[in-house]
């Protein structure tokens, strides 16, 4: 089993539309969740962070964390063509290493 | 820009061939990491160095050999590499090794080995 999932994709939305990407993990004792985007030919650019259940919002960006449920996503409000990347979803379990899943790659259609 | 620099950003290199990958950061953080990034696979922790001491090898074969003199730079040297060693090759660093911090990435090095 993969310890980080994500669905590669890719993700095609319109613009203005709502992107939904979703992440699952396999260590229960998870504690840090963070979503990365990463243009292509570029490296991987910090977008959020969360620690705990719930929603955490900033700007069009809003996390969202399950630990029941072992899942993570990251909602992209009034999607522009400039959010068109892959989205890497990135776990830190006890042993403290940063665990990443493969991307989704999303693409937003003018 | 994150304040982490790597070069070079691109290199070709033989399989004979001996190189070195630098990375500097200039946030003040005590850990940093070498990563690989091949095509359509997630990114592989490589290495691991807290306040300049190595703290992981994740079964890294030894042709790939890292260094770190101080908390602020990190070498990976290149020796006798395969043709599937060619993928991005990420640095990064947080303030710490615990505690859930951020990671910020460099550039990255784009290797091709022929």
């Amino acid at each position: 089993q993969k310890e980080v999932e994500q669905n590669s994709g890719p993700l095609s939305v319109p613009e203005g539309a709502i992107a939904s990407l979703n992440c699952t993990y396999s260590d229960r004792v998870s504690q840090s969740f963070f979503w990365y985007r990463q243009y292509s030919g570029k490296s991987p650019e910090l977008i959020m962070s969360i620690y705990s259940n719930g929603d955490k919002e900033d700007g069009r960006f809003t996390a969202q964390l399950n630990k029941a449920s072992q899942y993570v996503s990251l909602l992209i409000r009034d999607s522009q063509p400039s959010d068109s990347a892959t989205y890497l979803c990135a776990v830190i379990s006890n042993n403290n290493d940063m665990r990443f899943g493969a991307g989704t790659r999303l693409t937003v259609k003018p | 820009e994150t304040g982490v620099t790597q070069t070079p950003r691109h290199l070709v290199m033989g399989m004979t061939n001996k190189k070195s990958l630098k990375c500097e950061q200039h946030l003040g953080h005590n850990a940093m990491y070498w990563y690989k990034q091949s095509a359509k696979k997630p990114l592989e922790l490589m290495f691991v160095y807290n306040f300049k001491e190595q703290t992981e090898n994740n079964s890294v074969p030894s042709r790939f050999s890292p260094e770190c003199p101080n908390s602020s730079h990190l070498f990976l040297h290149l020796h006798t590499l395969q043709p599937e060693d060619s993928a991005l090759y990420l640095c990064a660093s947080s303030r710490r090794l615990s505690g859930g911090e951020t990671q910020y990435f460099g550039p990255g090095t784009r290797l091709l080995v022929l």
